[in-house]
């Protein structure tokens, strides 16, 4: 039982430059989540998934999109990426409703030069 | 939307001593507070919650406390110990505002021994 597992854990991009993060969970939770976390800002929800083929924006949508084709995938796209978006990015997932402890993966180092 | 302010951003306390951290929301609608520990290099973990029905809540070193009237929150550690060190998060949900977590900036705890 792996939980949240998200790939790349590293990565280096050159501005103008697109990728996707991969979150997998095999806990057939309901809910999934893409956090942000920058030094001294804590960690701040860029989109959400309440079910499959389902997403929302969080608090700092601008500049990604999201997928969530399968219940257990969550993607997270970067499609010009620019230094500001340099971050360690949590996705996060919980089983069914809000009020429940939340599984973290263990996070993506991204700089963007 | 939800909005969670957190003080103070770091503590430093001796070994044996109690630690206080606080948070206030914005939306009175809330109803789950949780808090999550990261130690350096890891991915959050929940530590202790507590849902609006309930004012207080324990577990061993760790406690909760609720105010809804006033819409803050606290976590109180006791007998701190080095493995204490860490950065704790607080955050509030509201399934109204949309099923997610907001969390707060962050208080960075330091416990020497």
């Amino acid at each position: 039982n792996a939980g949240v597992t998200q790939t790349p854990k590293f990565r280096v991009l050159k501005t103008g430059q697109s990728m996707t993060l991969l979150c997998a969970q095999d806990m057939n939770h309901e809910y999934m989540y893409w956090y942000r976390q920058d030094p001294g800002m804590g960690l701040r929800l860029i989109h959400y998934s309440v079910g499959e083929g389902t997403t929302a924006k969080g608090e700092v949508p601008d500049g990604y999109n999201v997928s969530r084709l399968k219940k257990q995938n969550f993607l997270l796209g970067l499609e010009s990426a620019a230094p500001s978006q340099t971050s360690v990015y949590f996705c996060a997932s919980c089983r069914q409703a809000l009020d429940e402890k939340l599984f973290f993966g263990s996070g993506t180092q991204l700089s963007v030069l | 939307g939800e909005n969670v302010e957190q003080h103070p951003s770091t503590l430093s306390v001796q070994e044996g001593d109690s630690a206080v951290i606080k948070c206030t929301y914005s939306d009175s609608a809330s109803n789950y507070f949780p808090w999550y520990k990261q130690e350096l290099g890891k991915r959050p973990q929940l530590i202790i919650d507590i849902r609006s029905n309930v004012g207080e809540k324990k577990d061993q070193r760790i406690a909760v406390t609720l105010n809804k009237t006033a819409k803050h929150f606290s976590l109180h550690i006791t007998e701190t110990q080095p493995e204490d060190s860490a950065v704790y998060f607080c955050a509030a949900s509201s399934n109204q505002a949309g099923t997610a977590l907001i969390f707060g900036k962050g208080t960075t705890l330091s416990v020497s021994s």
